[in-house]
């Protein structure tokens, strides 16, 4: 079982808008503004998309932003587009060593 | 431009201790600030942290698998080395390491599948 929460799948049509919400404690999501977030296609290693809970690496599509409040941090994608579905993953700095999510699938319909 | 890689035995029996290699270029680990992270993935489950290494040495484990685990780098060769003992079933998956900045992980290998079975 990970450490931290997050909703098994999501699912939108082209073009809407999705969030996934990330849910820990205040020992690792509340306590630092440490979270990154992963895109990870079939087969594949995971790809950064957001990190230190709101910044994007560059190259990646401003269409993916992140947040934060209290112990919940959520990842939102808008327009999307089909090559969005993948598996996401958020992460957190616990104090010492990180601490993943379960993963949430996103489908694109 | 950094790139890693994994190596080690595709497969391992129960009780045995697993080496894994992570061969990196395009930074080095003996450069302040630098490190290198392992992490891994059983086959359809979420990624799992499991440890790291920093420019200076100095390491740190994930809690529940602490006594398990040694983190060893060669900066000479450019190798990270991960080691874990009493490999159980349960230990299968694909074994990733990476780059990380401060606190993100950039750049990941490609993994390597480890299959724990008699």
């Amino acid at each position: 079982q990970s450490v931290l929460t997050q909703p098994r799948s999501v699912s939108g049509s082209p073009g809407q808008s999705v969030t996934i919400s990330c849910t820990g404690t205040s020992s690792d999501v509340g306590g630092y503004d440490y979270v990154s977030w992963y895109q990870q296609h079939p087969g594949k290693a995971p790809k950064l998309i957001i990190y230190d809970v709101s910044k994007r690496p560059s190259g990646v599509p401003d269409r993916f932003s992140g947040s934060k409040s209290g112990n919940t941090a959520s990842l939102t994608i808008s327009g999307l587009q089909v090559d969005d579905e993948a598996d996401y993953y958020c992460c957190s700095y616990a104090g010492g060593y990180w601490v993943f999510g379960g993963g949430t699938k996103l489908t694109v319909l | 431009q950094i790139t890693l890689k994994e190596s080690g035995p595709a497969l391992v029996r129960p009780t045995q201790t697993l080496t894994l290699t992570c061969t990196f270029s395009g930074f080095s680990l003996s450069s302040s600030g630098v490190s290198v992270a392992w992490i891994r993935q059983p086959p359809g489950k979420a990624l799992e942290w499991l440890a790291l290494i920093y420019w200076d040495d100095d390491k740190r484990f994930s809690p529940s698998l602490k006594s398990r685990l040694t983190i060893t780098k060669d900066t000479s060769k450019n190798q990270v080395v991960l080691i874990m003992t009493s490999m159980d079933p349960v230990d299968t998956a694909t074994y990733y390491c990476a780059h990380k900045r401060v606190h993100d992980f950039d750049i990941w290998g490609q993994g390597t599948m480890v299959t724990v079975s008699s």
